[in-house]
């Protein structure tokens, strides 16, 4: 198994492009979350999924935007990129998470995006 | 406000010592998981705790969720160059989000 696949690793972006950040994963997790990482900070949850066809919105969703029409890919889109949105962006999946059933997230390796 | 806060932000740990970090919220931790970030690499999953007062080990490091499920620690017995990086606990909350705390960078000194 791969586990959780992100691609590219790094990027550098002018102020107002777009692009995606793509995820996949081969493990047939339901539960899907992109997280970006600013320096010396920890994670800020941008938009989760629990499954095919749901999205919905984490701590910081602003600018970016997500879809999921699959089990296995879960893109991040950035329509108008801005500097504030330099950061590393990580994707991960699992089984699911609520108030009985826990399992651990598998984070994928991340990728360091640069606005300027 | 942040929901999960960690303690110390920072650590420097002359090698062979012990240490502990900490991680309190004001709200009940349902699953609380603890994760180990190297320098400019992914996440990597350590433990992960539910039942309050469950501790669990791993080689030297040692995770404790307490009786009222609001806080957690971390401890690492006789330290490593290994153990260096950043300290993650995450939480769920009972939803499907999971947030985590703002880290604890442990550098380790020989």
């Amino acid at each position: 198994n791969a586990g959780v696949t992100q691609t590219p690793k790094f990027r550098i972006l002018k102020i107002g492009q777009s692009m995606t950040l793509q995820c996949t994963q081969d493990m047939n997790h339901n539960y899907m979350y992109w997280y970006r990482q600013d320096p010396g900070m920890g994670l800020k949850l941008i938009y989760y999924s629990v499954g095919a066809g749901i999205t919905d919105k984490g701590e910081v969703p602003n600018g970016y935007n997500v879809s999921r029409s699959t089990t296995e890919d879960f893109p991040l889109r950035l329509e108008l990129a801005a500097p504030s949105q330099t950061s590393v962006y990580f994707c991960a999946s699992s089984y699911g998470t609520g108030s009985s059933y826990n399992s651990p997230l598998h984070f994928g390796n991340g990728t360091r995006l640069t606005v300027t | 406000s942040q929901e999960l806060e960690q303690s110390p932000q920072s650590l420097i740990v002359q090698e062979g010592k012990n240490l502990t970090i900490n991680c309190t919220s004001s709200k009940t931790l349902y699953g609380l998981y603890w994760y180990k970030q190297k320098y400019g690499e992914g996440l990597i999953f350590l433990m992960m705790l539910q039942k309050g007062g469950e501790e669990k080990s791993h080689e030297k490091i040692t995770a404790k969720l307490d009786e009222k499920k609001q806080q957690s620690s971390l401890h690492i017995t006789a330290s490593q160059p290994s153990h260096a990086g950043i300290y993650l606990c995450g939480s769920n909350f009972g939803n499907e989000k999971l947030t985590f705390g703002t880290g604890t960078r442990l550098t380790i000194i020989p």
